[in-house]
């Protein structure tokens, strides 16, 4: 168990729809990190949030959105969705105090299938 | 950011060592050289990481060249749990935004 939990587990839902997805990171860290997983894609980096500020973007569609909150939880949304966006989903977290320490602990994901 | 190279695939026997290689020849110096595996559809999972000198945990043991271009990760005694896809990852150092790139890693197959 990696302390970090995300929610739902799995989810599934139709063509059009719009999704949340969410991560509550370990204790005390600060940083939170989404990926993408698809079959043919790999582990693609989406977007990190640093105690409560966007600190870096991969790829991220402009359909995607995250944000992170006071209590450092962080939310991903997924809008207009297509059947290309159905994938794993994960969250991860570190406390981000520099390179060192950069170890990212990642939630057991998230499953979306987009029918 | 410095880019990894990883085999595609590797095979191990059950209670063997497990070397599994990467390639980063352009990593600078303060770059930090990251290993997570990950085993079938659950979420990847910490290893261990180094800057310079070996490293060793409970886990693996990490060896990086004297120029820092590459480096091995080493499951002394491979086990069936092991199966897994590897993956190496360089850490810059703080100042700028840094995009986590795991590539496709090694997949790891320990067999009886």
């Amino acid at each position: 168990d990696s302390g970090v939990t995300q929610t739902p587990k799995h989810l599934i839902t139709a063509t059009g729809q719009r999704v949340t997805l969410r991560c509550s990171p370990r204790s005390g860290d600060l940083s939170v990190y989404w990926y993408q997983q698809s079959l043919d894609q790999g582990l693609q980096f989406l977007i990190q949030y640093y105690n409560g500020e966007e600190r870096a973007k991969g790829n991220i569609l402009e359909r995607f959105s995250a944000q992170q909150f006071p209590d450092l939880h962080s939310e991903l949304n997924l809008s207009s969705l297509e059947l290309g966006d159905s994938a794993l989903y994960f969250c991860a977290s570190s406390v981000d105090a520099g390179p060192s320490t950069d170890t990212q602990y990642f939630g057991p994901g998230t499953r979306l299938t987009v029918l | 950011d410095a880019k990894t190279t990883q085999p595609t695939s590797m095979d191990c026997a059950e209670g063997r060592a497990a070397n599994l290689p990467c390639n980063h020849s352009t990593i600078s110096g303060n770059e930090y050289v990251y290993w997570y595996r990950q085993i079938h559809s659950q979420g990847p999972q910490y290893i261990i990481h180094g800057l310079k000198n070996n490293e060793t945990n409970e886990m693996a043991s990490l060896i990086i060249t004297e120029d820092r271009k590459s480096s091995t990760l080493i499951l002394p005694h491979a086990t069936l749990r092991d199966t897994a896809v590897y993956y190496c990852i360089v850490r810059p150092p703080e100042g700028g935004s840094y995009i986590p790139t795991f590539g496709r890693g090694t997949s790891l197959i320990v067999h009886p």
